[in-house]
């Protein structure tokens, strides 16, 4: 089947502007992820979501960031009033479960440039 | 305090020989999951293994085993007669357990990675 799907692939953009990413989970995955990933860097937890539950915020960096998700389809996370610092790999990741052991499946990211 | 430690930015491996990636691990919770994962230059993540906290018995993929040392908190990754295609950046992750019946407080803390080069 389809795996986990991120749209756009790339964006530039402005410093200053706004930008959207789309997650397209795995169909039937409950649980979503965002992760970011700077360049050379490991993976940083943003937020998570399972469910109908209220999200996991906890990895957001800051208030200019947020994230939504439509009951357990697509997520939209959104990065206001960008910074040359939020320049990275944004991927996002989707499992059957919230189990421990479950497996996460990643997209193929969505690499942002502010400039 | 990081929580996922692994001390090789970077590795060479002859190709055919084993290789063996640290990985070292800071959790209070007794339920934990240990993940690793590939990431080819391509940038995709590929899951490659796992071991369970209350697992008895090391993890095994394939070429891939997982050398889990509880009391020392370590989680090494082996992997057996590399191929030139096993180059790339590797991840060790911890997922932390919420209950003891198996579910987890969701995300995974990842490493900073090594980066792994097969030489032919």
């Amino acid at each position: 089947g389809a795996g986990v799907s991120q749209s756009p692939s790339n964006k530039v953009t402005e410093k200053g502007k706004d930008v959207e990413l789309r997650c397209d989970p795995i169909s039937g995955h409950t649980a979503l992820y965002w992760y970011r990933q700077r360049l050379g860097q490991g993976l940083e937890f943003l937020i998570y979501f399972q469910g109908n539950s209220a999200p996991d915020k906890s990895g957001l960096p800051s208030d200019r960031f947020s994230a939504e998700r439509t009951g357990e389809s697509v997520s939209t996370l959104t990065i206001q009033r960008t910074q040359q610092e939020d320049s990275a790999v944004y991927l996002c990741a989707s499992s059957q479960t919230s189990g421990l052991a479950e497996e996460q499946y990643f997209g193929p990211g969505t690499r942002l440039t502010v400039t | 305090a990081q929580k996922i430690t692994q001390t090789q930015p970077g590795m060479f491996v002859q190709e055919k020989e084993a290789v063996t990636l640290d990985c070292t691990y800071d959790t209070s919770d007794p339920s934990y999951g240990l993940f690793w994962y590939k990431q080819p230059s391509s940038g995709e993540m590929i899951f490659l293994i796992y071991q369970g906290s209350y697992d008895q018995q090391n993890a095994t993929e394939g070429r891939y085993s997982l050398n889990f040392q509880k009391a020392r908190k370590s989680a090494n990754l082996v992997i057996s007669a590399s191929q030139l295609g096993d180059s790339a950046m590797y991840f060790c992750a911890m997922r932390e357990g919420s209950d003891f019946y198996g579910g987890s407080q969701g995300n995974l803390i990842f490493g900073k990675g090594t980066k792994l080069s097969v030489k032919p």
